[in-house]
């Protein structure tokens, strides 16, 4: 059964700082999907990984897949206050197709 | 404005009422998902329609009931719930079942069972 677990659940970070949300699932994958939920919103998809070593920017967001060490780090850097929210792993399991989420990274970004 | 939207976004029923959640998407996607969220809870996945075909069902109790008329339309009929079913329901939808999976979401109904 493949499990997927985000760590931190929660963060609290001021303006300006660098942090990584972790997620590391249990089997093995090569398709990752990070999201973004802000509160009382829709999820909105943040990047698709498609192989072992892919890298996506946007903005301060910079994802990376390690499939070997079925790993995926989302890294923020210089943290703003609009990127408080709620982010989500989700892997694809290969067998069927399902997508397994993990339990979300509330983010807080201080002022 | 996302290409997938739910109706109503907020619902309050009784454990003995009958009511439907509904869902558009107008992105030509094939594949539709009803998803349940808790509070600190993964996302669940309740059933999967793929070209109007149910193919998963993850052992939803049978008071929720899908119901995929065209691949643009998907209901989540309700009967006889039970408190612990309050949550926000999700929608979504991607081009197929498959590896190119990435699903878009509606905005979700936040459903509270009294």
């Amino acid at each position: 059964e493949l499990k997927v677990e985000q760590n931190p659940l929660f963060l609290s970070m001021q303006e300006g700082k660098n942090y990584t949300i972790y997620c590391n699932y249990s089997t093995t994958s090569d398709r990752l999907y990070w999201y973004r939920q802000d509160p009382g919103k829709s999820l909105e998809s943040l990047f698709v990984l498609l192989s072992n070593g892919a890298v996506k920017q946007e903005g301060r967001l910079m994802a990376s897949l390690d499939t070997k060490a079925r790993l995926s780090t989302l890294h923020i850097t210089a943290a703003v206050h609009d990127l408080s929210a709620t982010y989500f792993c989700a892997v694809l399991m290969d067998s069927n197709y399902q997508l397994i989420w993990g339990a979300g990274t509330k983010l807080i970004i201080k002022p | 404005e996302t290409g997938v939207t739910q109706t109503p976004r907020h619902l309050v029923m009784g454990m003995t009422n009958k009511k439907s959640l509904k869902c558009e998407q107008h992105l030509g996607h094939n594949a539709m998902y009803w998803y349940k969220q808790s509070a600190k809870k993964p996302l669940e996945l309740m059933f999967v329609y793929n070209f109007k075909e149910q193919t998963e069902n993850n052992s939803v109790p049978s008071r929720f009931s899908p119901e995929c008329p065209n691949s643009s339309h998907l209901f989540l009929h309700l009967h006889t719930l039970q408190p612990e079913d309050s949550a926000l329901y999700l929608c979504a939808s991607s081009q197929e079942v498959g590896a190119n999976t990435e699903a878009f979401f509606g905005q979700g109904t936040r459903l509270t069972v009294v």
